[in-house]
């Protein structure tokens, strides 16, 4: 079993829909939950954080997360073309807070 | 402007011939790391340094080893590349350690092996 698990996609969504993208992790221990979208060929860009169980909202992002069921989800609001990128769900170890084990992303494509 | 720098870009070499990828961080971030980016594998995290002379492995360090006596700087190094470590790399740093929602990324540098 992968430590951080997404379904690879495409996920394709019409503009204006909302995206949701889903990720699950297998360290019950874990408590740093991150959200990086990586467009094709440059580098991760952070988009959302969370700690603590249940929504947090940054603009048309907002990032869920439940802890007894390991799941980490991130929904994109009014989704737009630009929102065409691989997103990459990351989490911490519950014994190594200092490293990131990232998940193989999942590619969204958003069609006008 | 705040960034991390990664040089070169793109390298192609051969089998067993040494090389380094250098790593540097204008915004004086005590924490550095290197990742590998392959398909189907996501980023993987090979070594990282949580301050100077301080440095421990990730994930992958087989094959690789990095140095860091300057606050700035985080190379690289492959003593003797093999096709395996054909990838995607990015370094990133973030301050304070521990503080990822902090971690800035490189451009990536795009290496070759053959």
């Amino acid at each position: 079993q992968k430590e951080v698990e997404q379904n690879s996609g495409p996920l394709s969504v019409p503009e204006g829909a909302i995206a949701s993208l889903n990720c699950t992790y297998s360290d019950r221990g874990s408590q740093s939950f991150f959200w990086y979208r990586q467009y094709s060929g440059k580098s991760p860009e952070l988009i959302m954080s969370i700690y603590s169980n249940g929504d947090k909202e940054d603009g048309r992002f907002t990032a869920q997360l439940n802890k007894a069921s390991q799941y980490v989800s991130l929904l994109i609001r009014d989704s737009q073309p630009s929102d065409s990128a691989t997103y990459l769900c990351a989490v911490t170890r519950s014994y190594n807070t200092d490293k990131l084990i990232f998940g193989t992303g999942t590619r969204l494509q958003v069609f006008p | 402007e705040a960034q991390v720098t990664q040089n070169p870009r793109y390298l192609i070499t051969v089998t067993g011939k040494k090389l380094t990828v250098t790593c540097s961080q204008n915004m004086n971030h005590e924490y550095m790391s290197w990742y590998r980016q392959d398909p189907g594998l996501g980023l993987r995290q090979i070594y990282y340094s949580m301050n100077v002379e301080v440095t421990d492995k990730g994930d992958v360090p087989e094959g690789y080893k990095v140095s860091r006596k300057e606050k700035r700087n985080f190379p690289l190094i492959l003593e003797s590349p093999s096709p395996n470590q054909t990838s995607l790399y990015f370094c990133a740093s973030s301050y304070p350690p521990g503080r990822l929602e902090t971690q800035y990324f490189g451009p990536g540098t795009r290496l070759l092996v053959l």
